[in-house]
């Protein structure tokens, strides 16, 4: 079965930092390119970030609001997924979701359960 | 960056009914659309790619079409399993952006 599991969620005080992870199950990660995507709590989904494989480079893009603040990292070794979040503000509270289409770099067909961040002192 | 309007934000139905959901882009994207329906709780599920493909194990009673800027998304039937968030997403252009959701309710 193909799985993304993540974990790393917690509470942390305006400034702080946080590290999500994100495990694959079922698939070889490496080849794939793989996302974040958050949501505020009772509100839509926002895009945060992906990273490429190795093979394509391993580049980064971030949305707006995290840029210079976030950053993605991968570990094959391990099929793991990181988002290191650096200068929480109080607005990035939400749940974190990894997503994945495996192949298809931007048709998420497979995503993790989500974890929550809280922002608050 | 492309701004995704979706219409409605919400609508209350019944078992059985057509639900027909709109999104628009504010430039054209191809075909460059996905939808997704969500949970309460739950993670989103991909229904469809690229605008009007249906994702293997998802029920034929979903469906979707259009492309460049506007694009609808179809329930034939509603089943009570359907109640929930549906969000398109374009993937034409980075940032990659959702379209602001639309909650169906149970009449």
């Amino acid at each position: 079965e193909v799985r993304l599991v993540e974990s790393g969620g917690g509470l942390v005080k305006p400034g702080g930092s946080l590290r999500l992870s994100c495990a694959a199950a079922g698939f070889n990660s490496s080849n794939a390119w793989m996302s974040w995507v958050r949501q505020a709590p009772g509100k839509g989904l926002e895009w945060v970030g992906r990273i490429k494989s190795k093979t394509d480079g391993e580049t980064t893009d971030f949305a707006a609001p995290v840029k210079g603040r976030f950053t993605i990292s991968r570990d094959d070794s391990k099929n793991t997924l990181y988002l290191h979040m650096n200068s929480l503000k109080t607005e990035d509270t939400g749940v974190y979701y990894c997503a994945t289409g495996i192949f298809r770099y931007f048709v998420w067909s497979t995503w993790g359960q989500g974890a929550l961040v809280t922002v608050s002192s | 960056d492309i701004q995704m309007t979706q219409s409605p934000s919400s609508l209350s139905a019944s078992v059985g009914d057509r639900v027909t959901i709109s999104c628009q882009a504010s430039q054209d994207i191809s075909n460059y659309l996905n939808w997704y329906q969500q949970k309460p709780g739950k993670a989103p599920k991909l229904l469809i790619y690229d605008a009007s493909n249906v994702e293997t194990g998802v029920p034929s009673r979903f469906s979707g079409s259009g492309s460049g800027t506007d694009f609808t998304f179809t329930i034939s039937s509603l089943q009570p399993e359907d109640f929930a968030t549906y969000y398109c997403q374009q993937y034409d252009n980075l940032p990659l952006t959702f379209g602001g959701g639309t909650k169906v309710e149970i009449k």
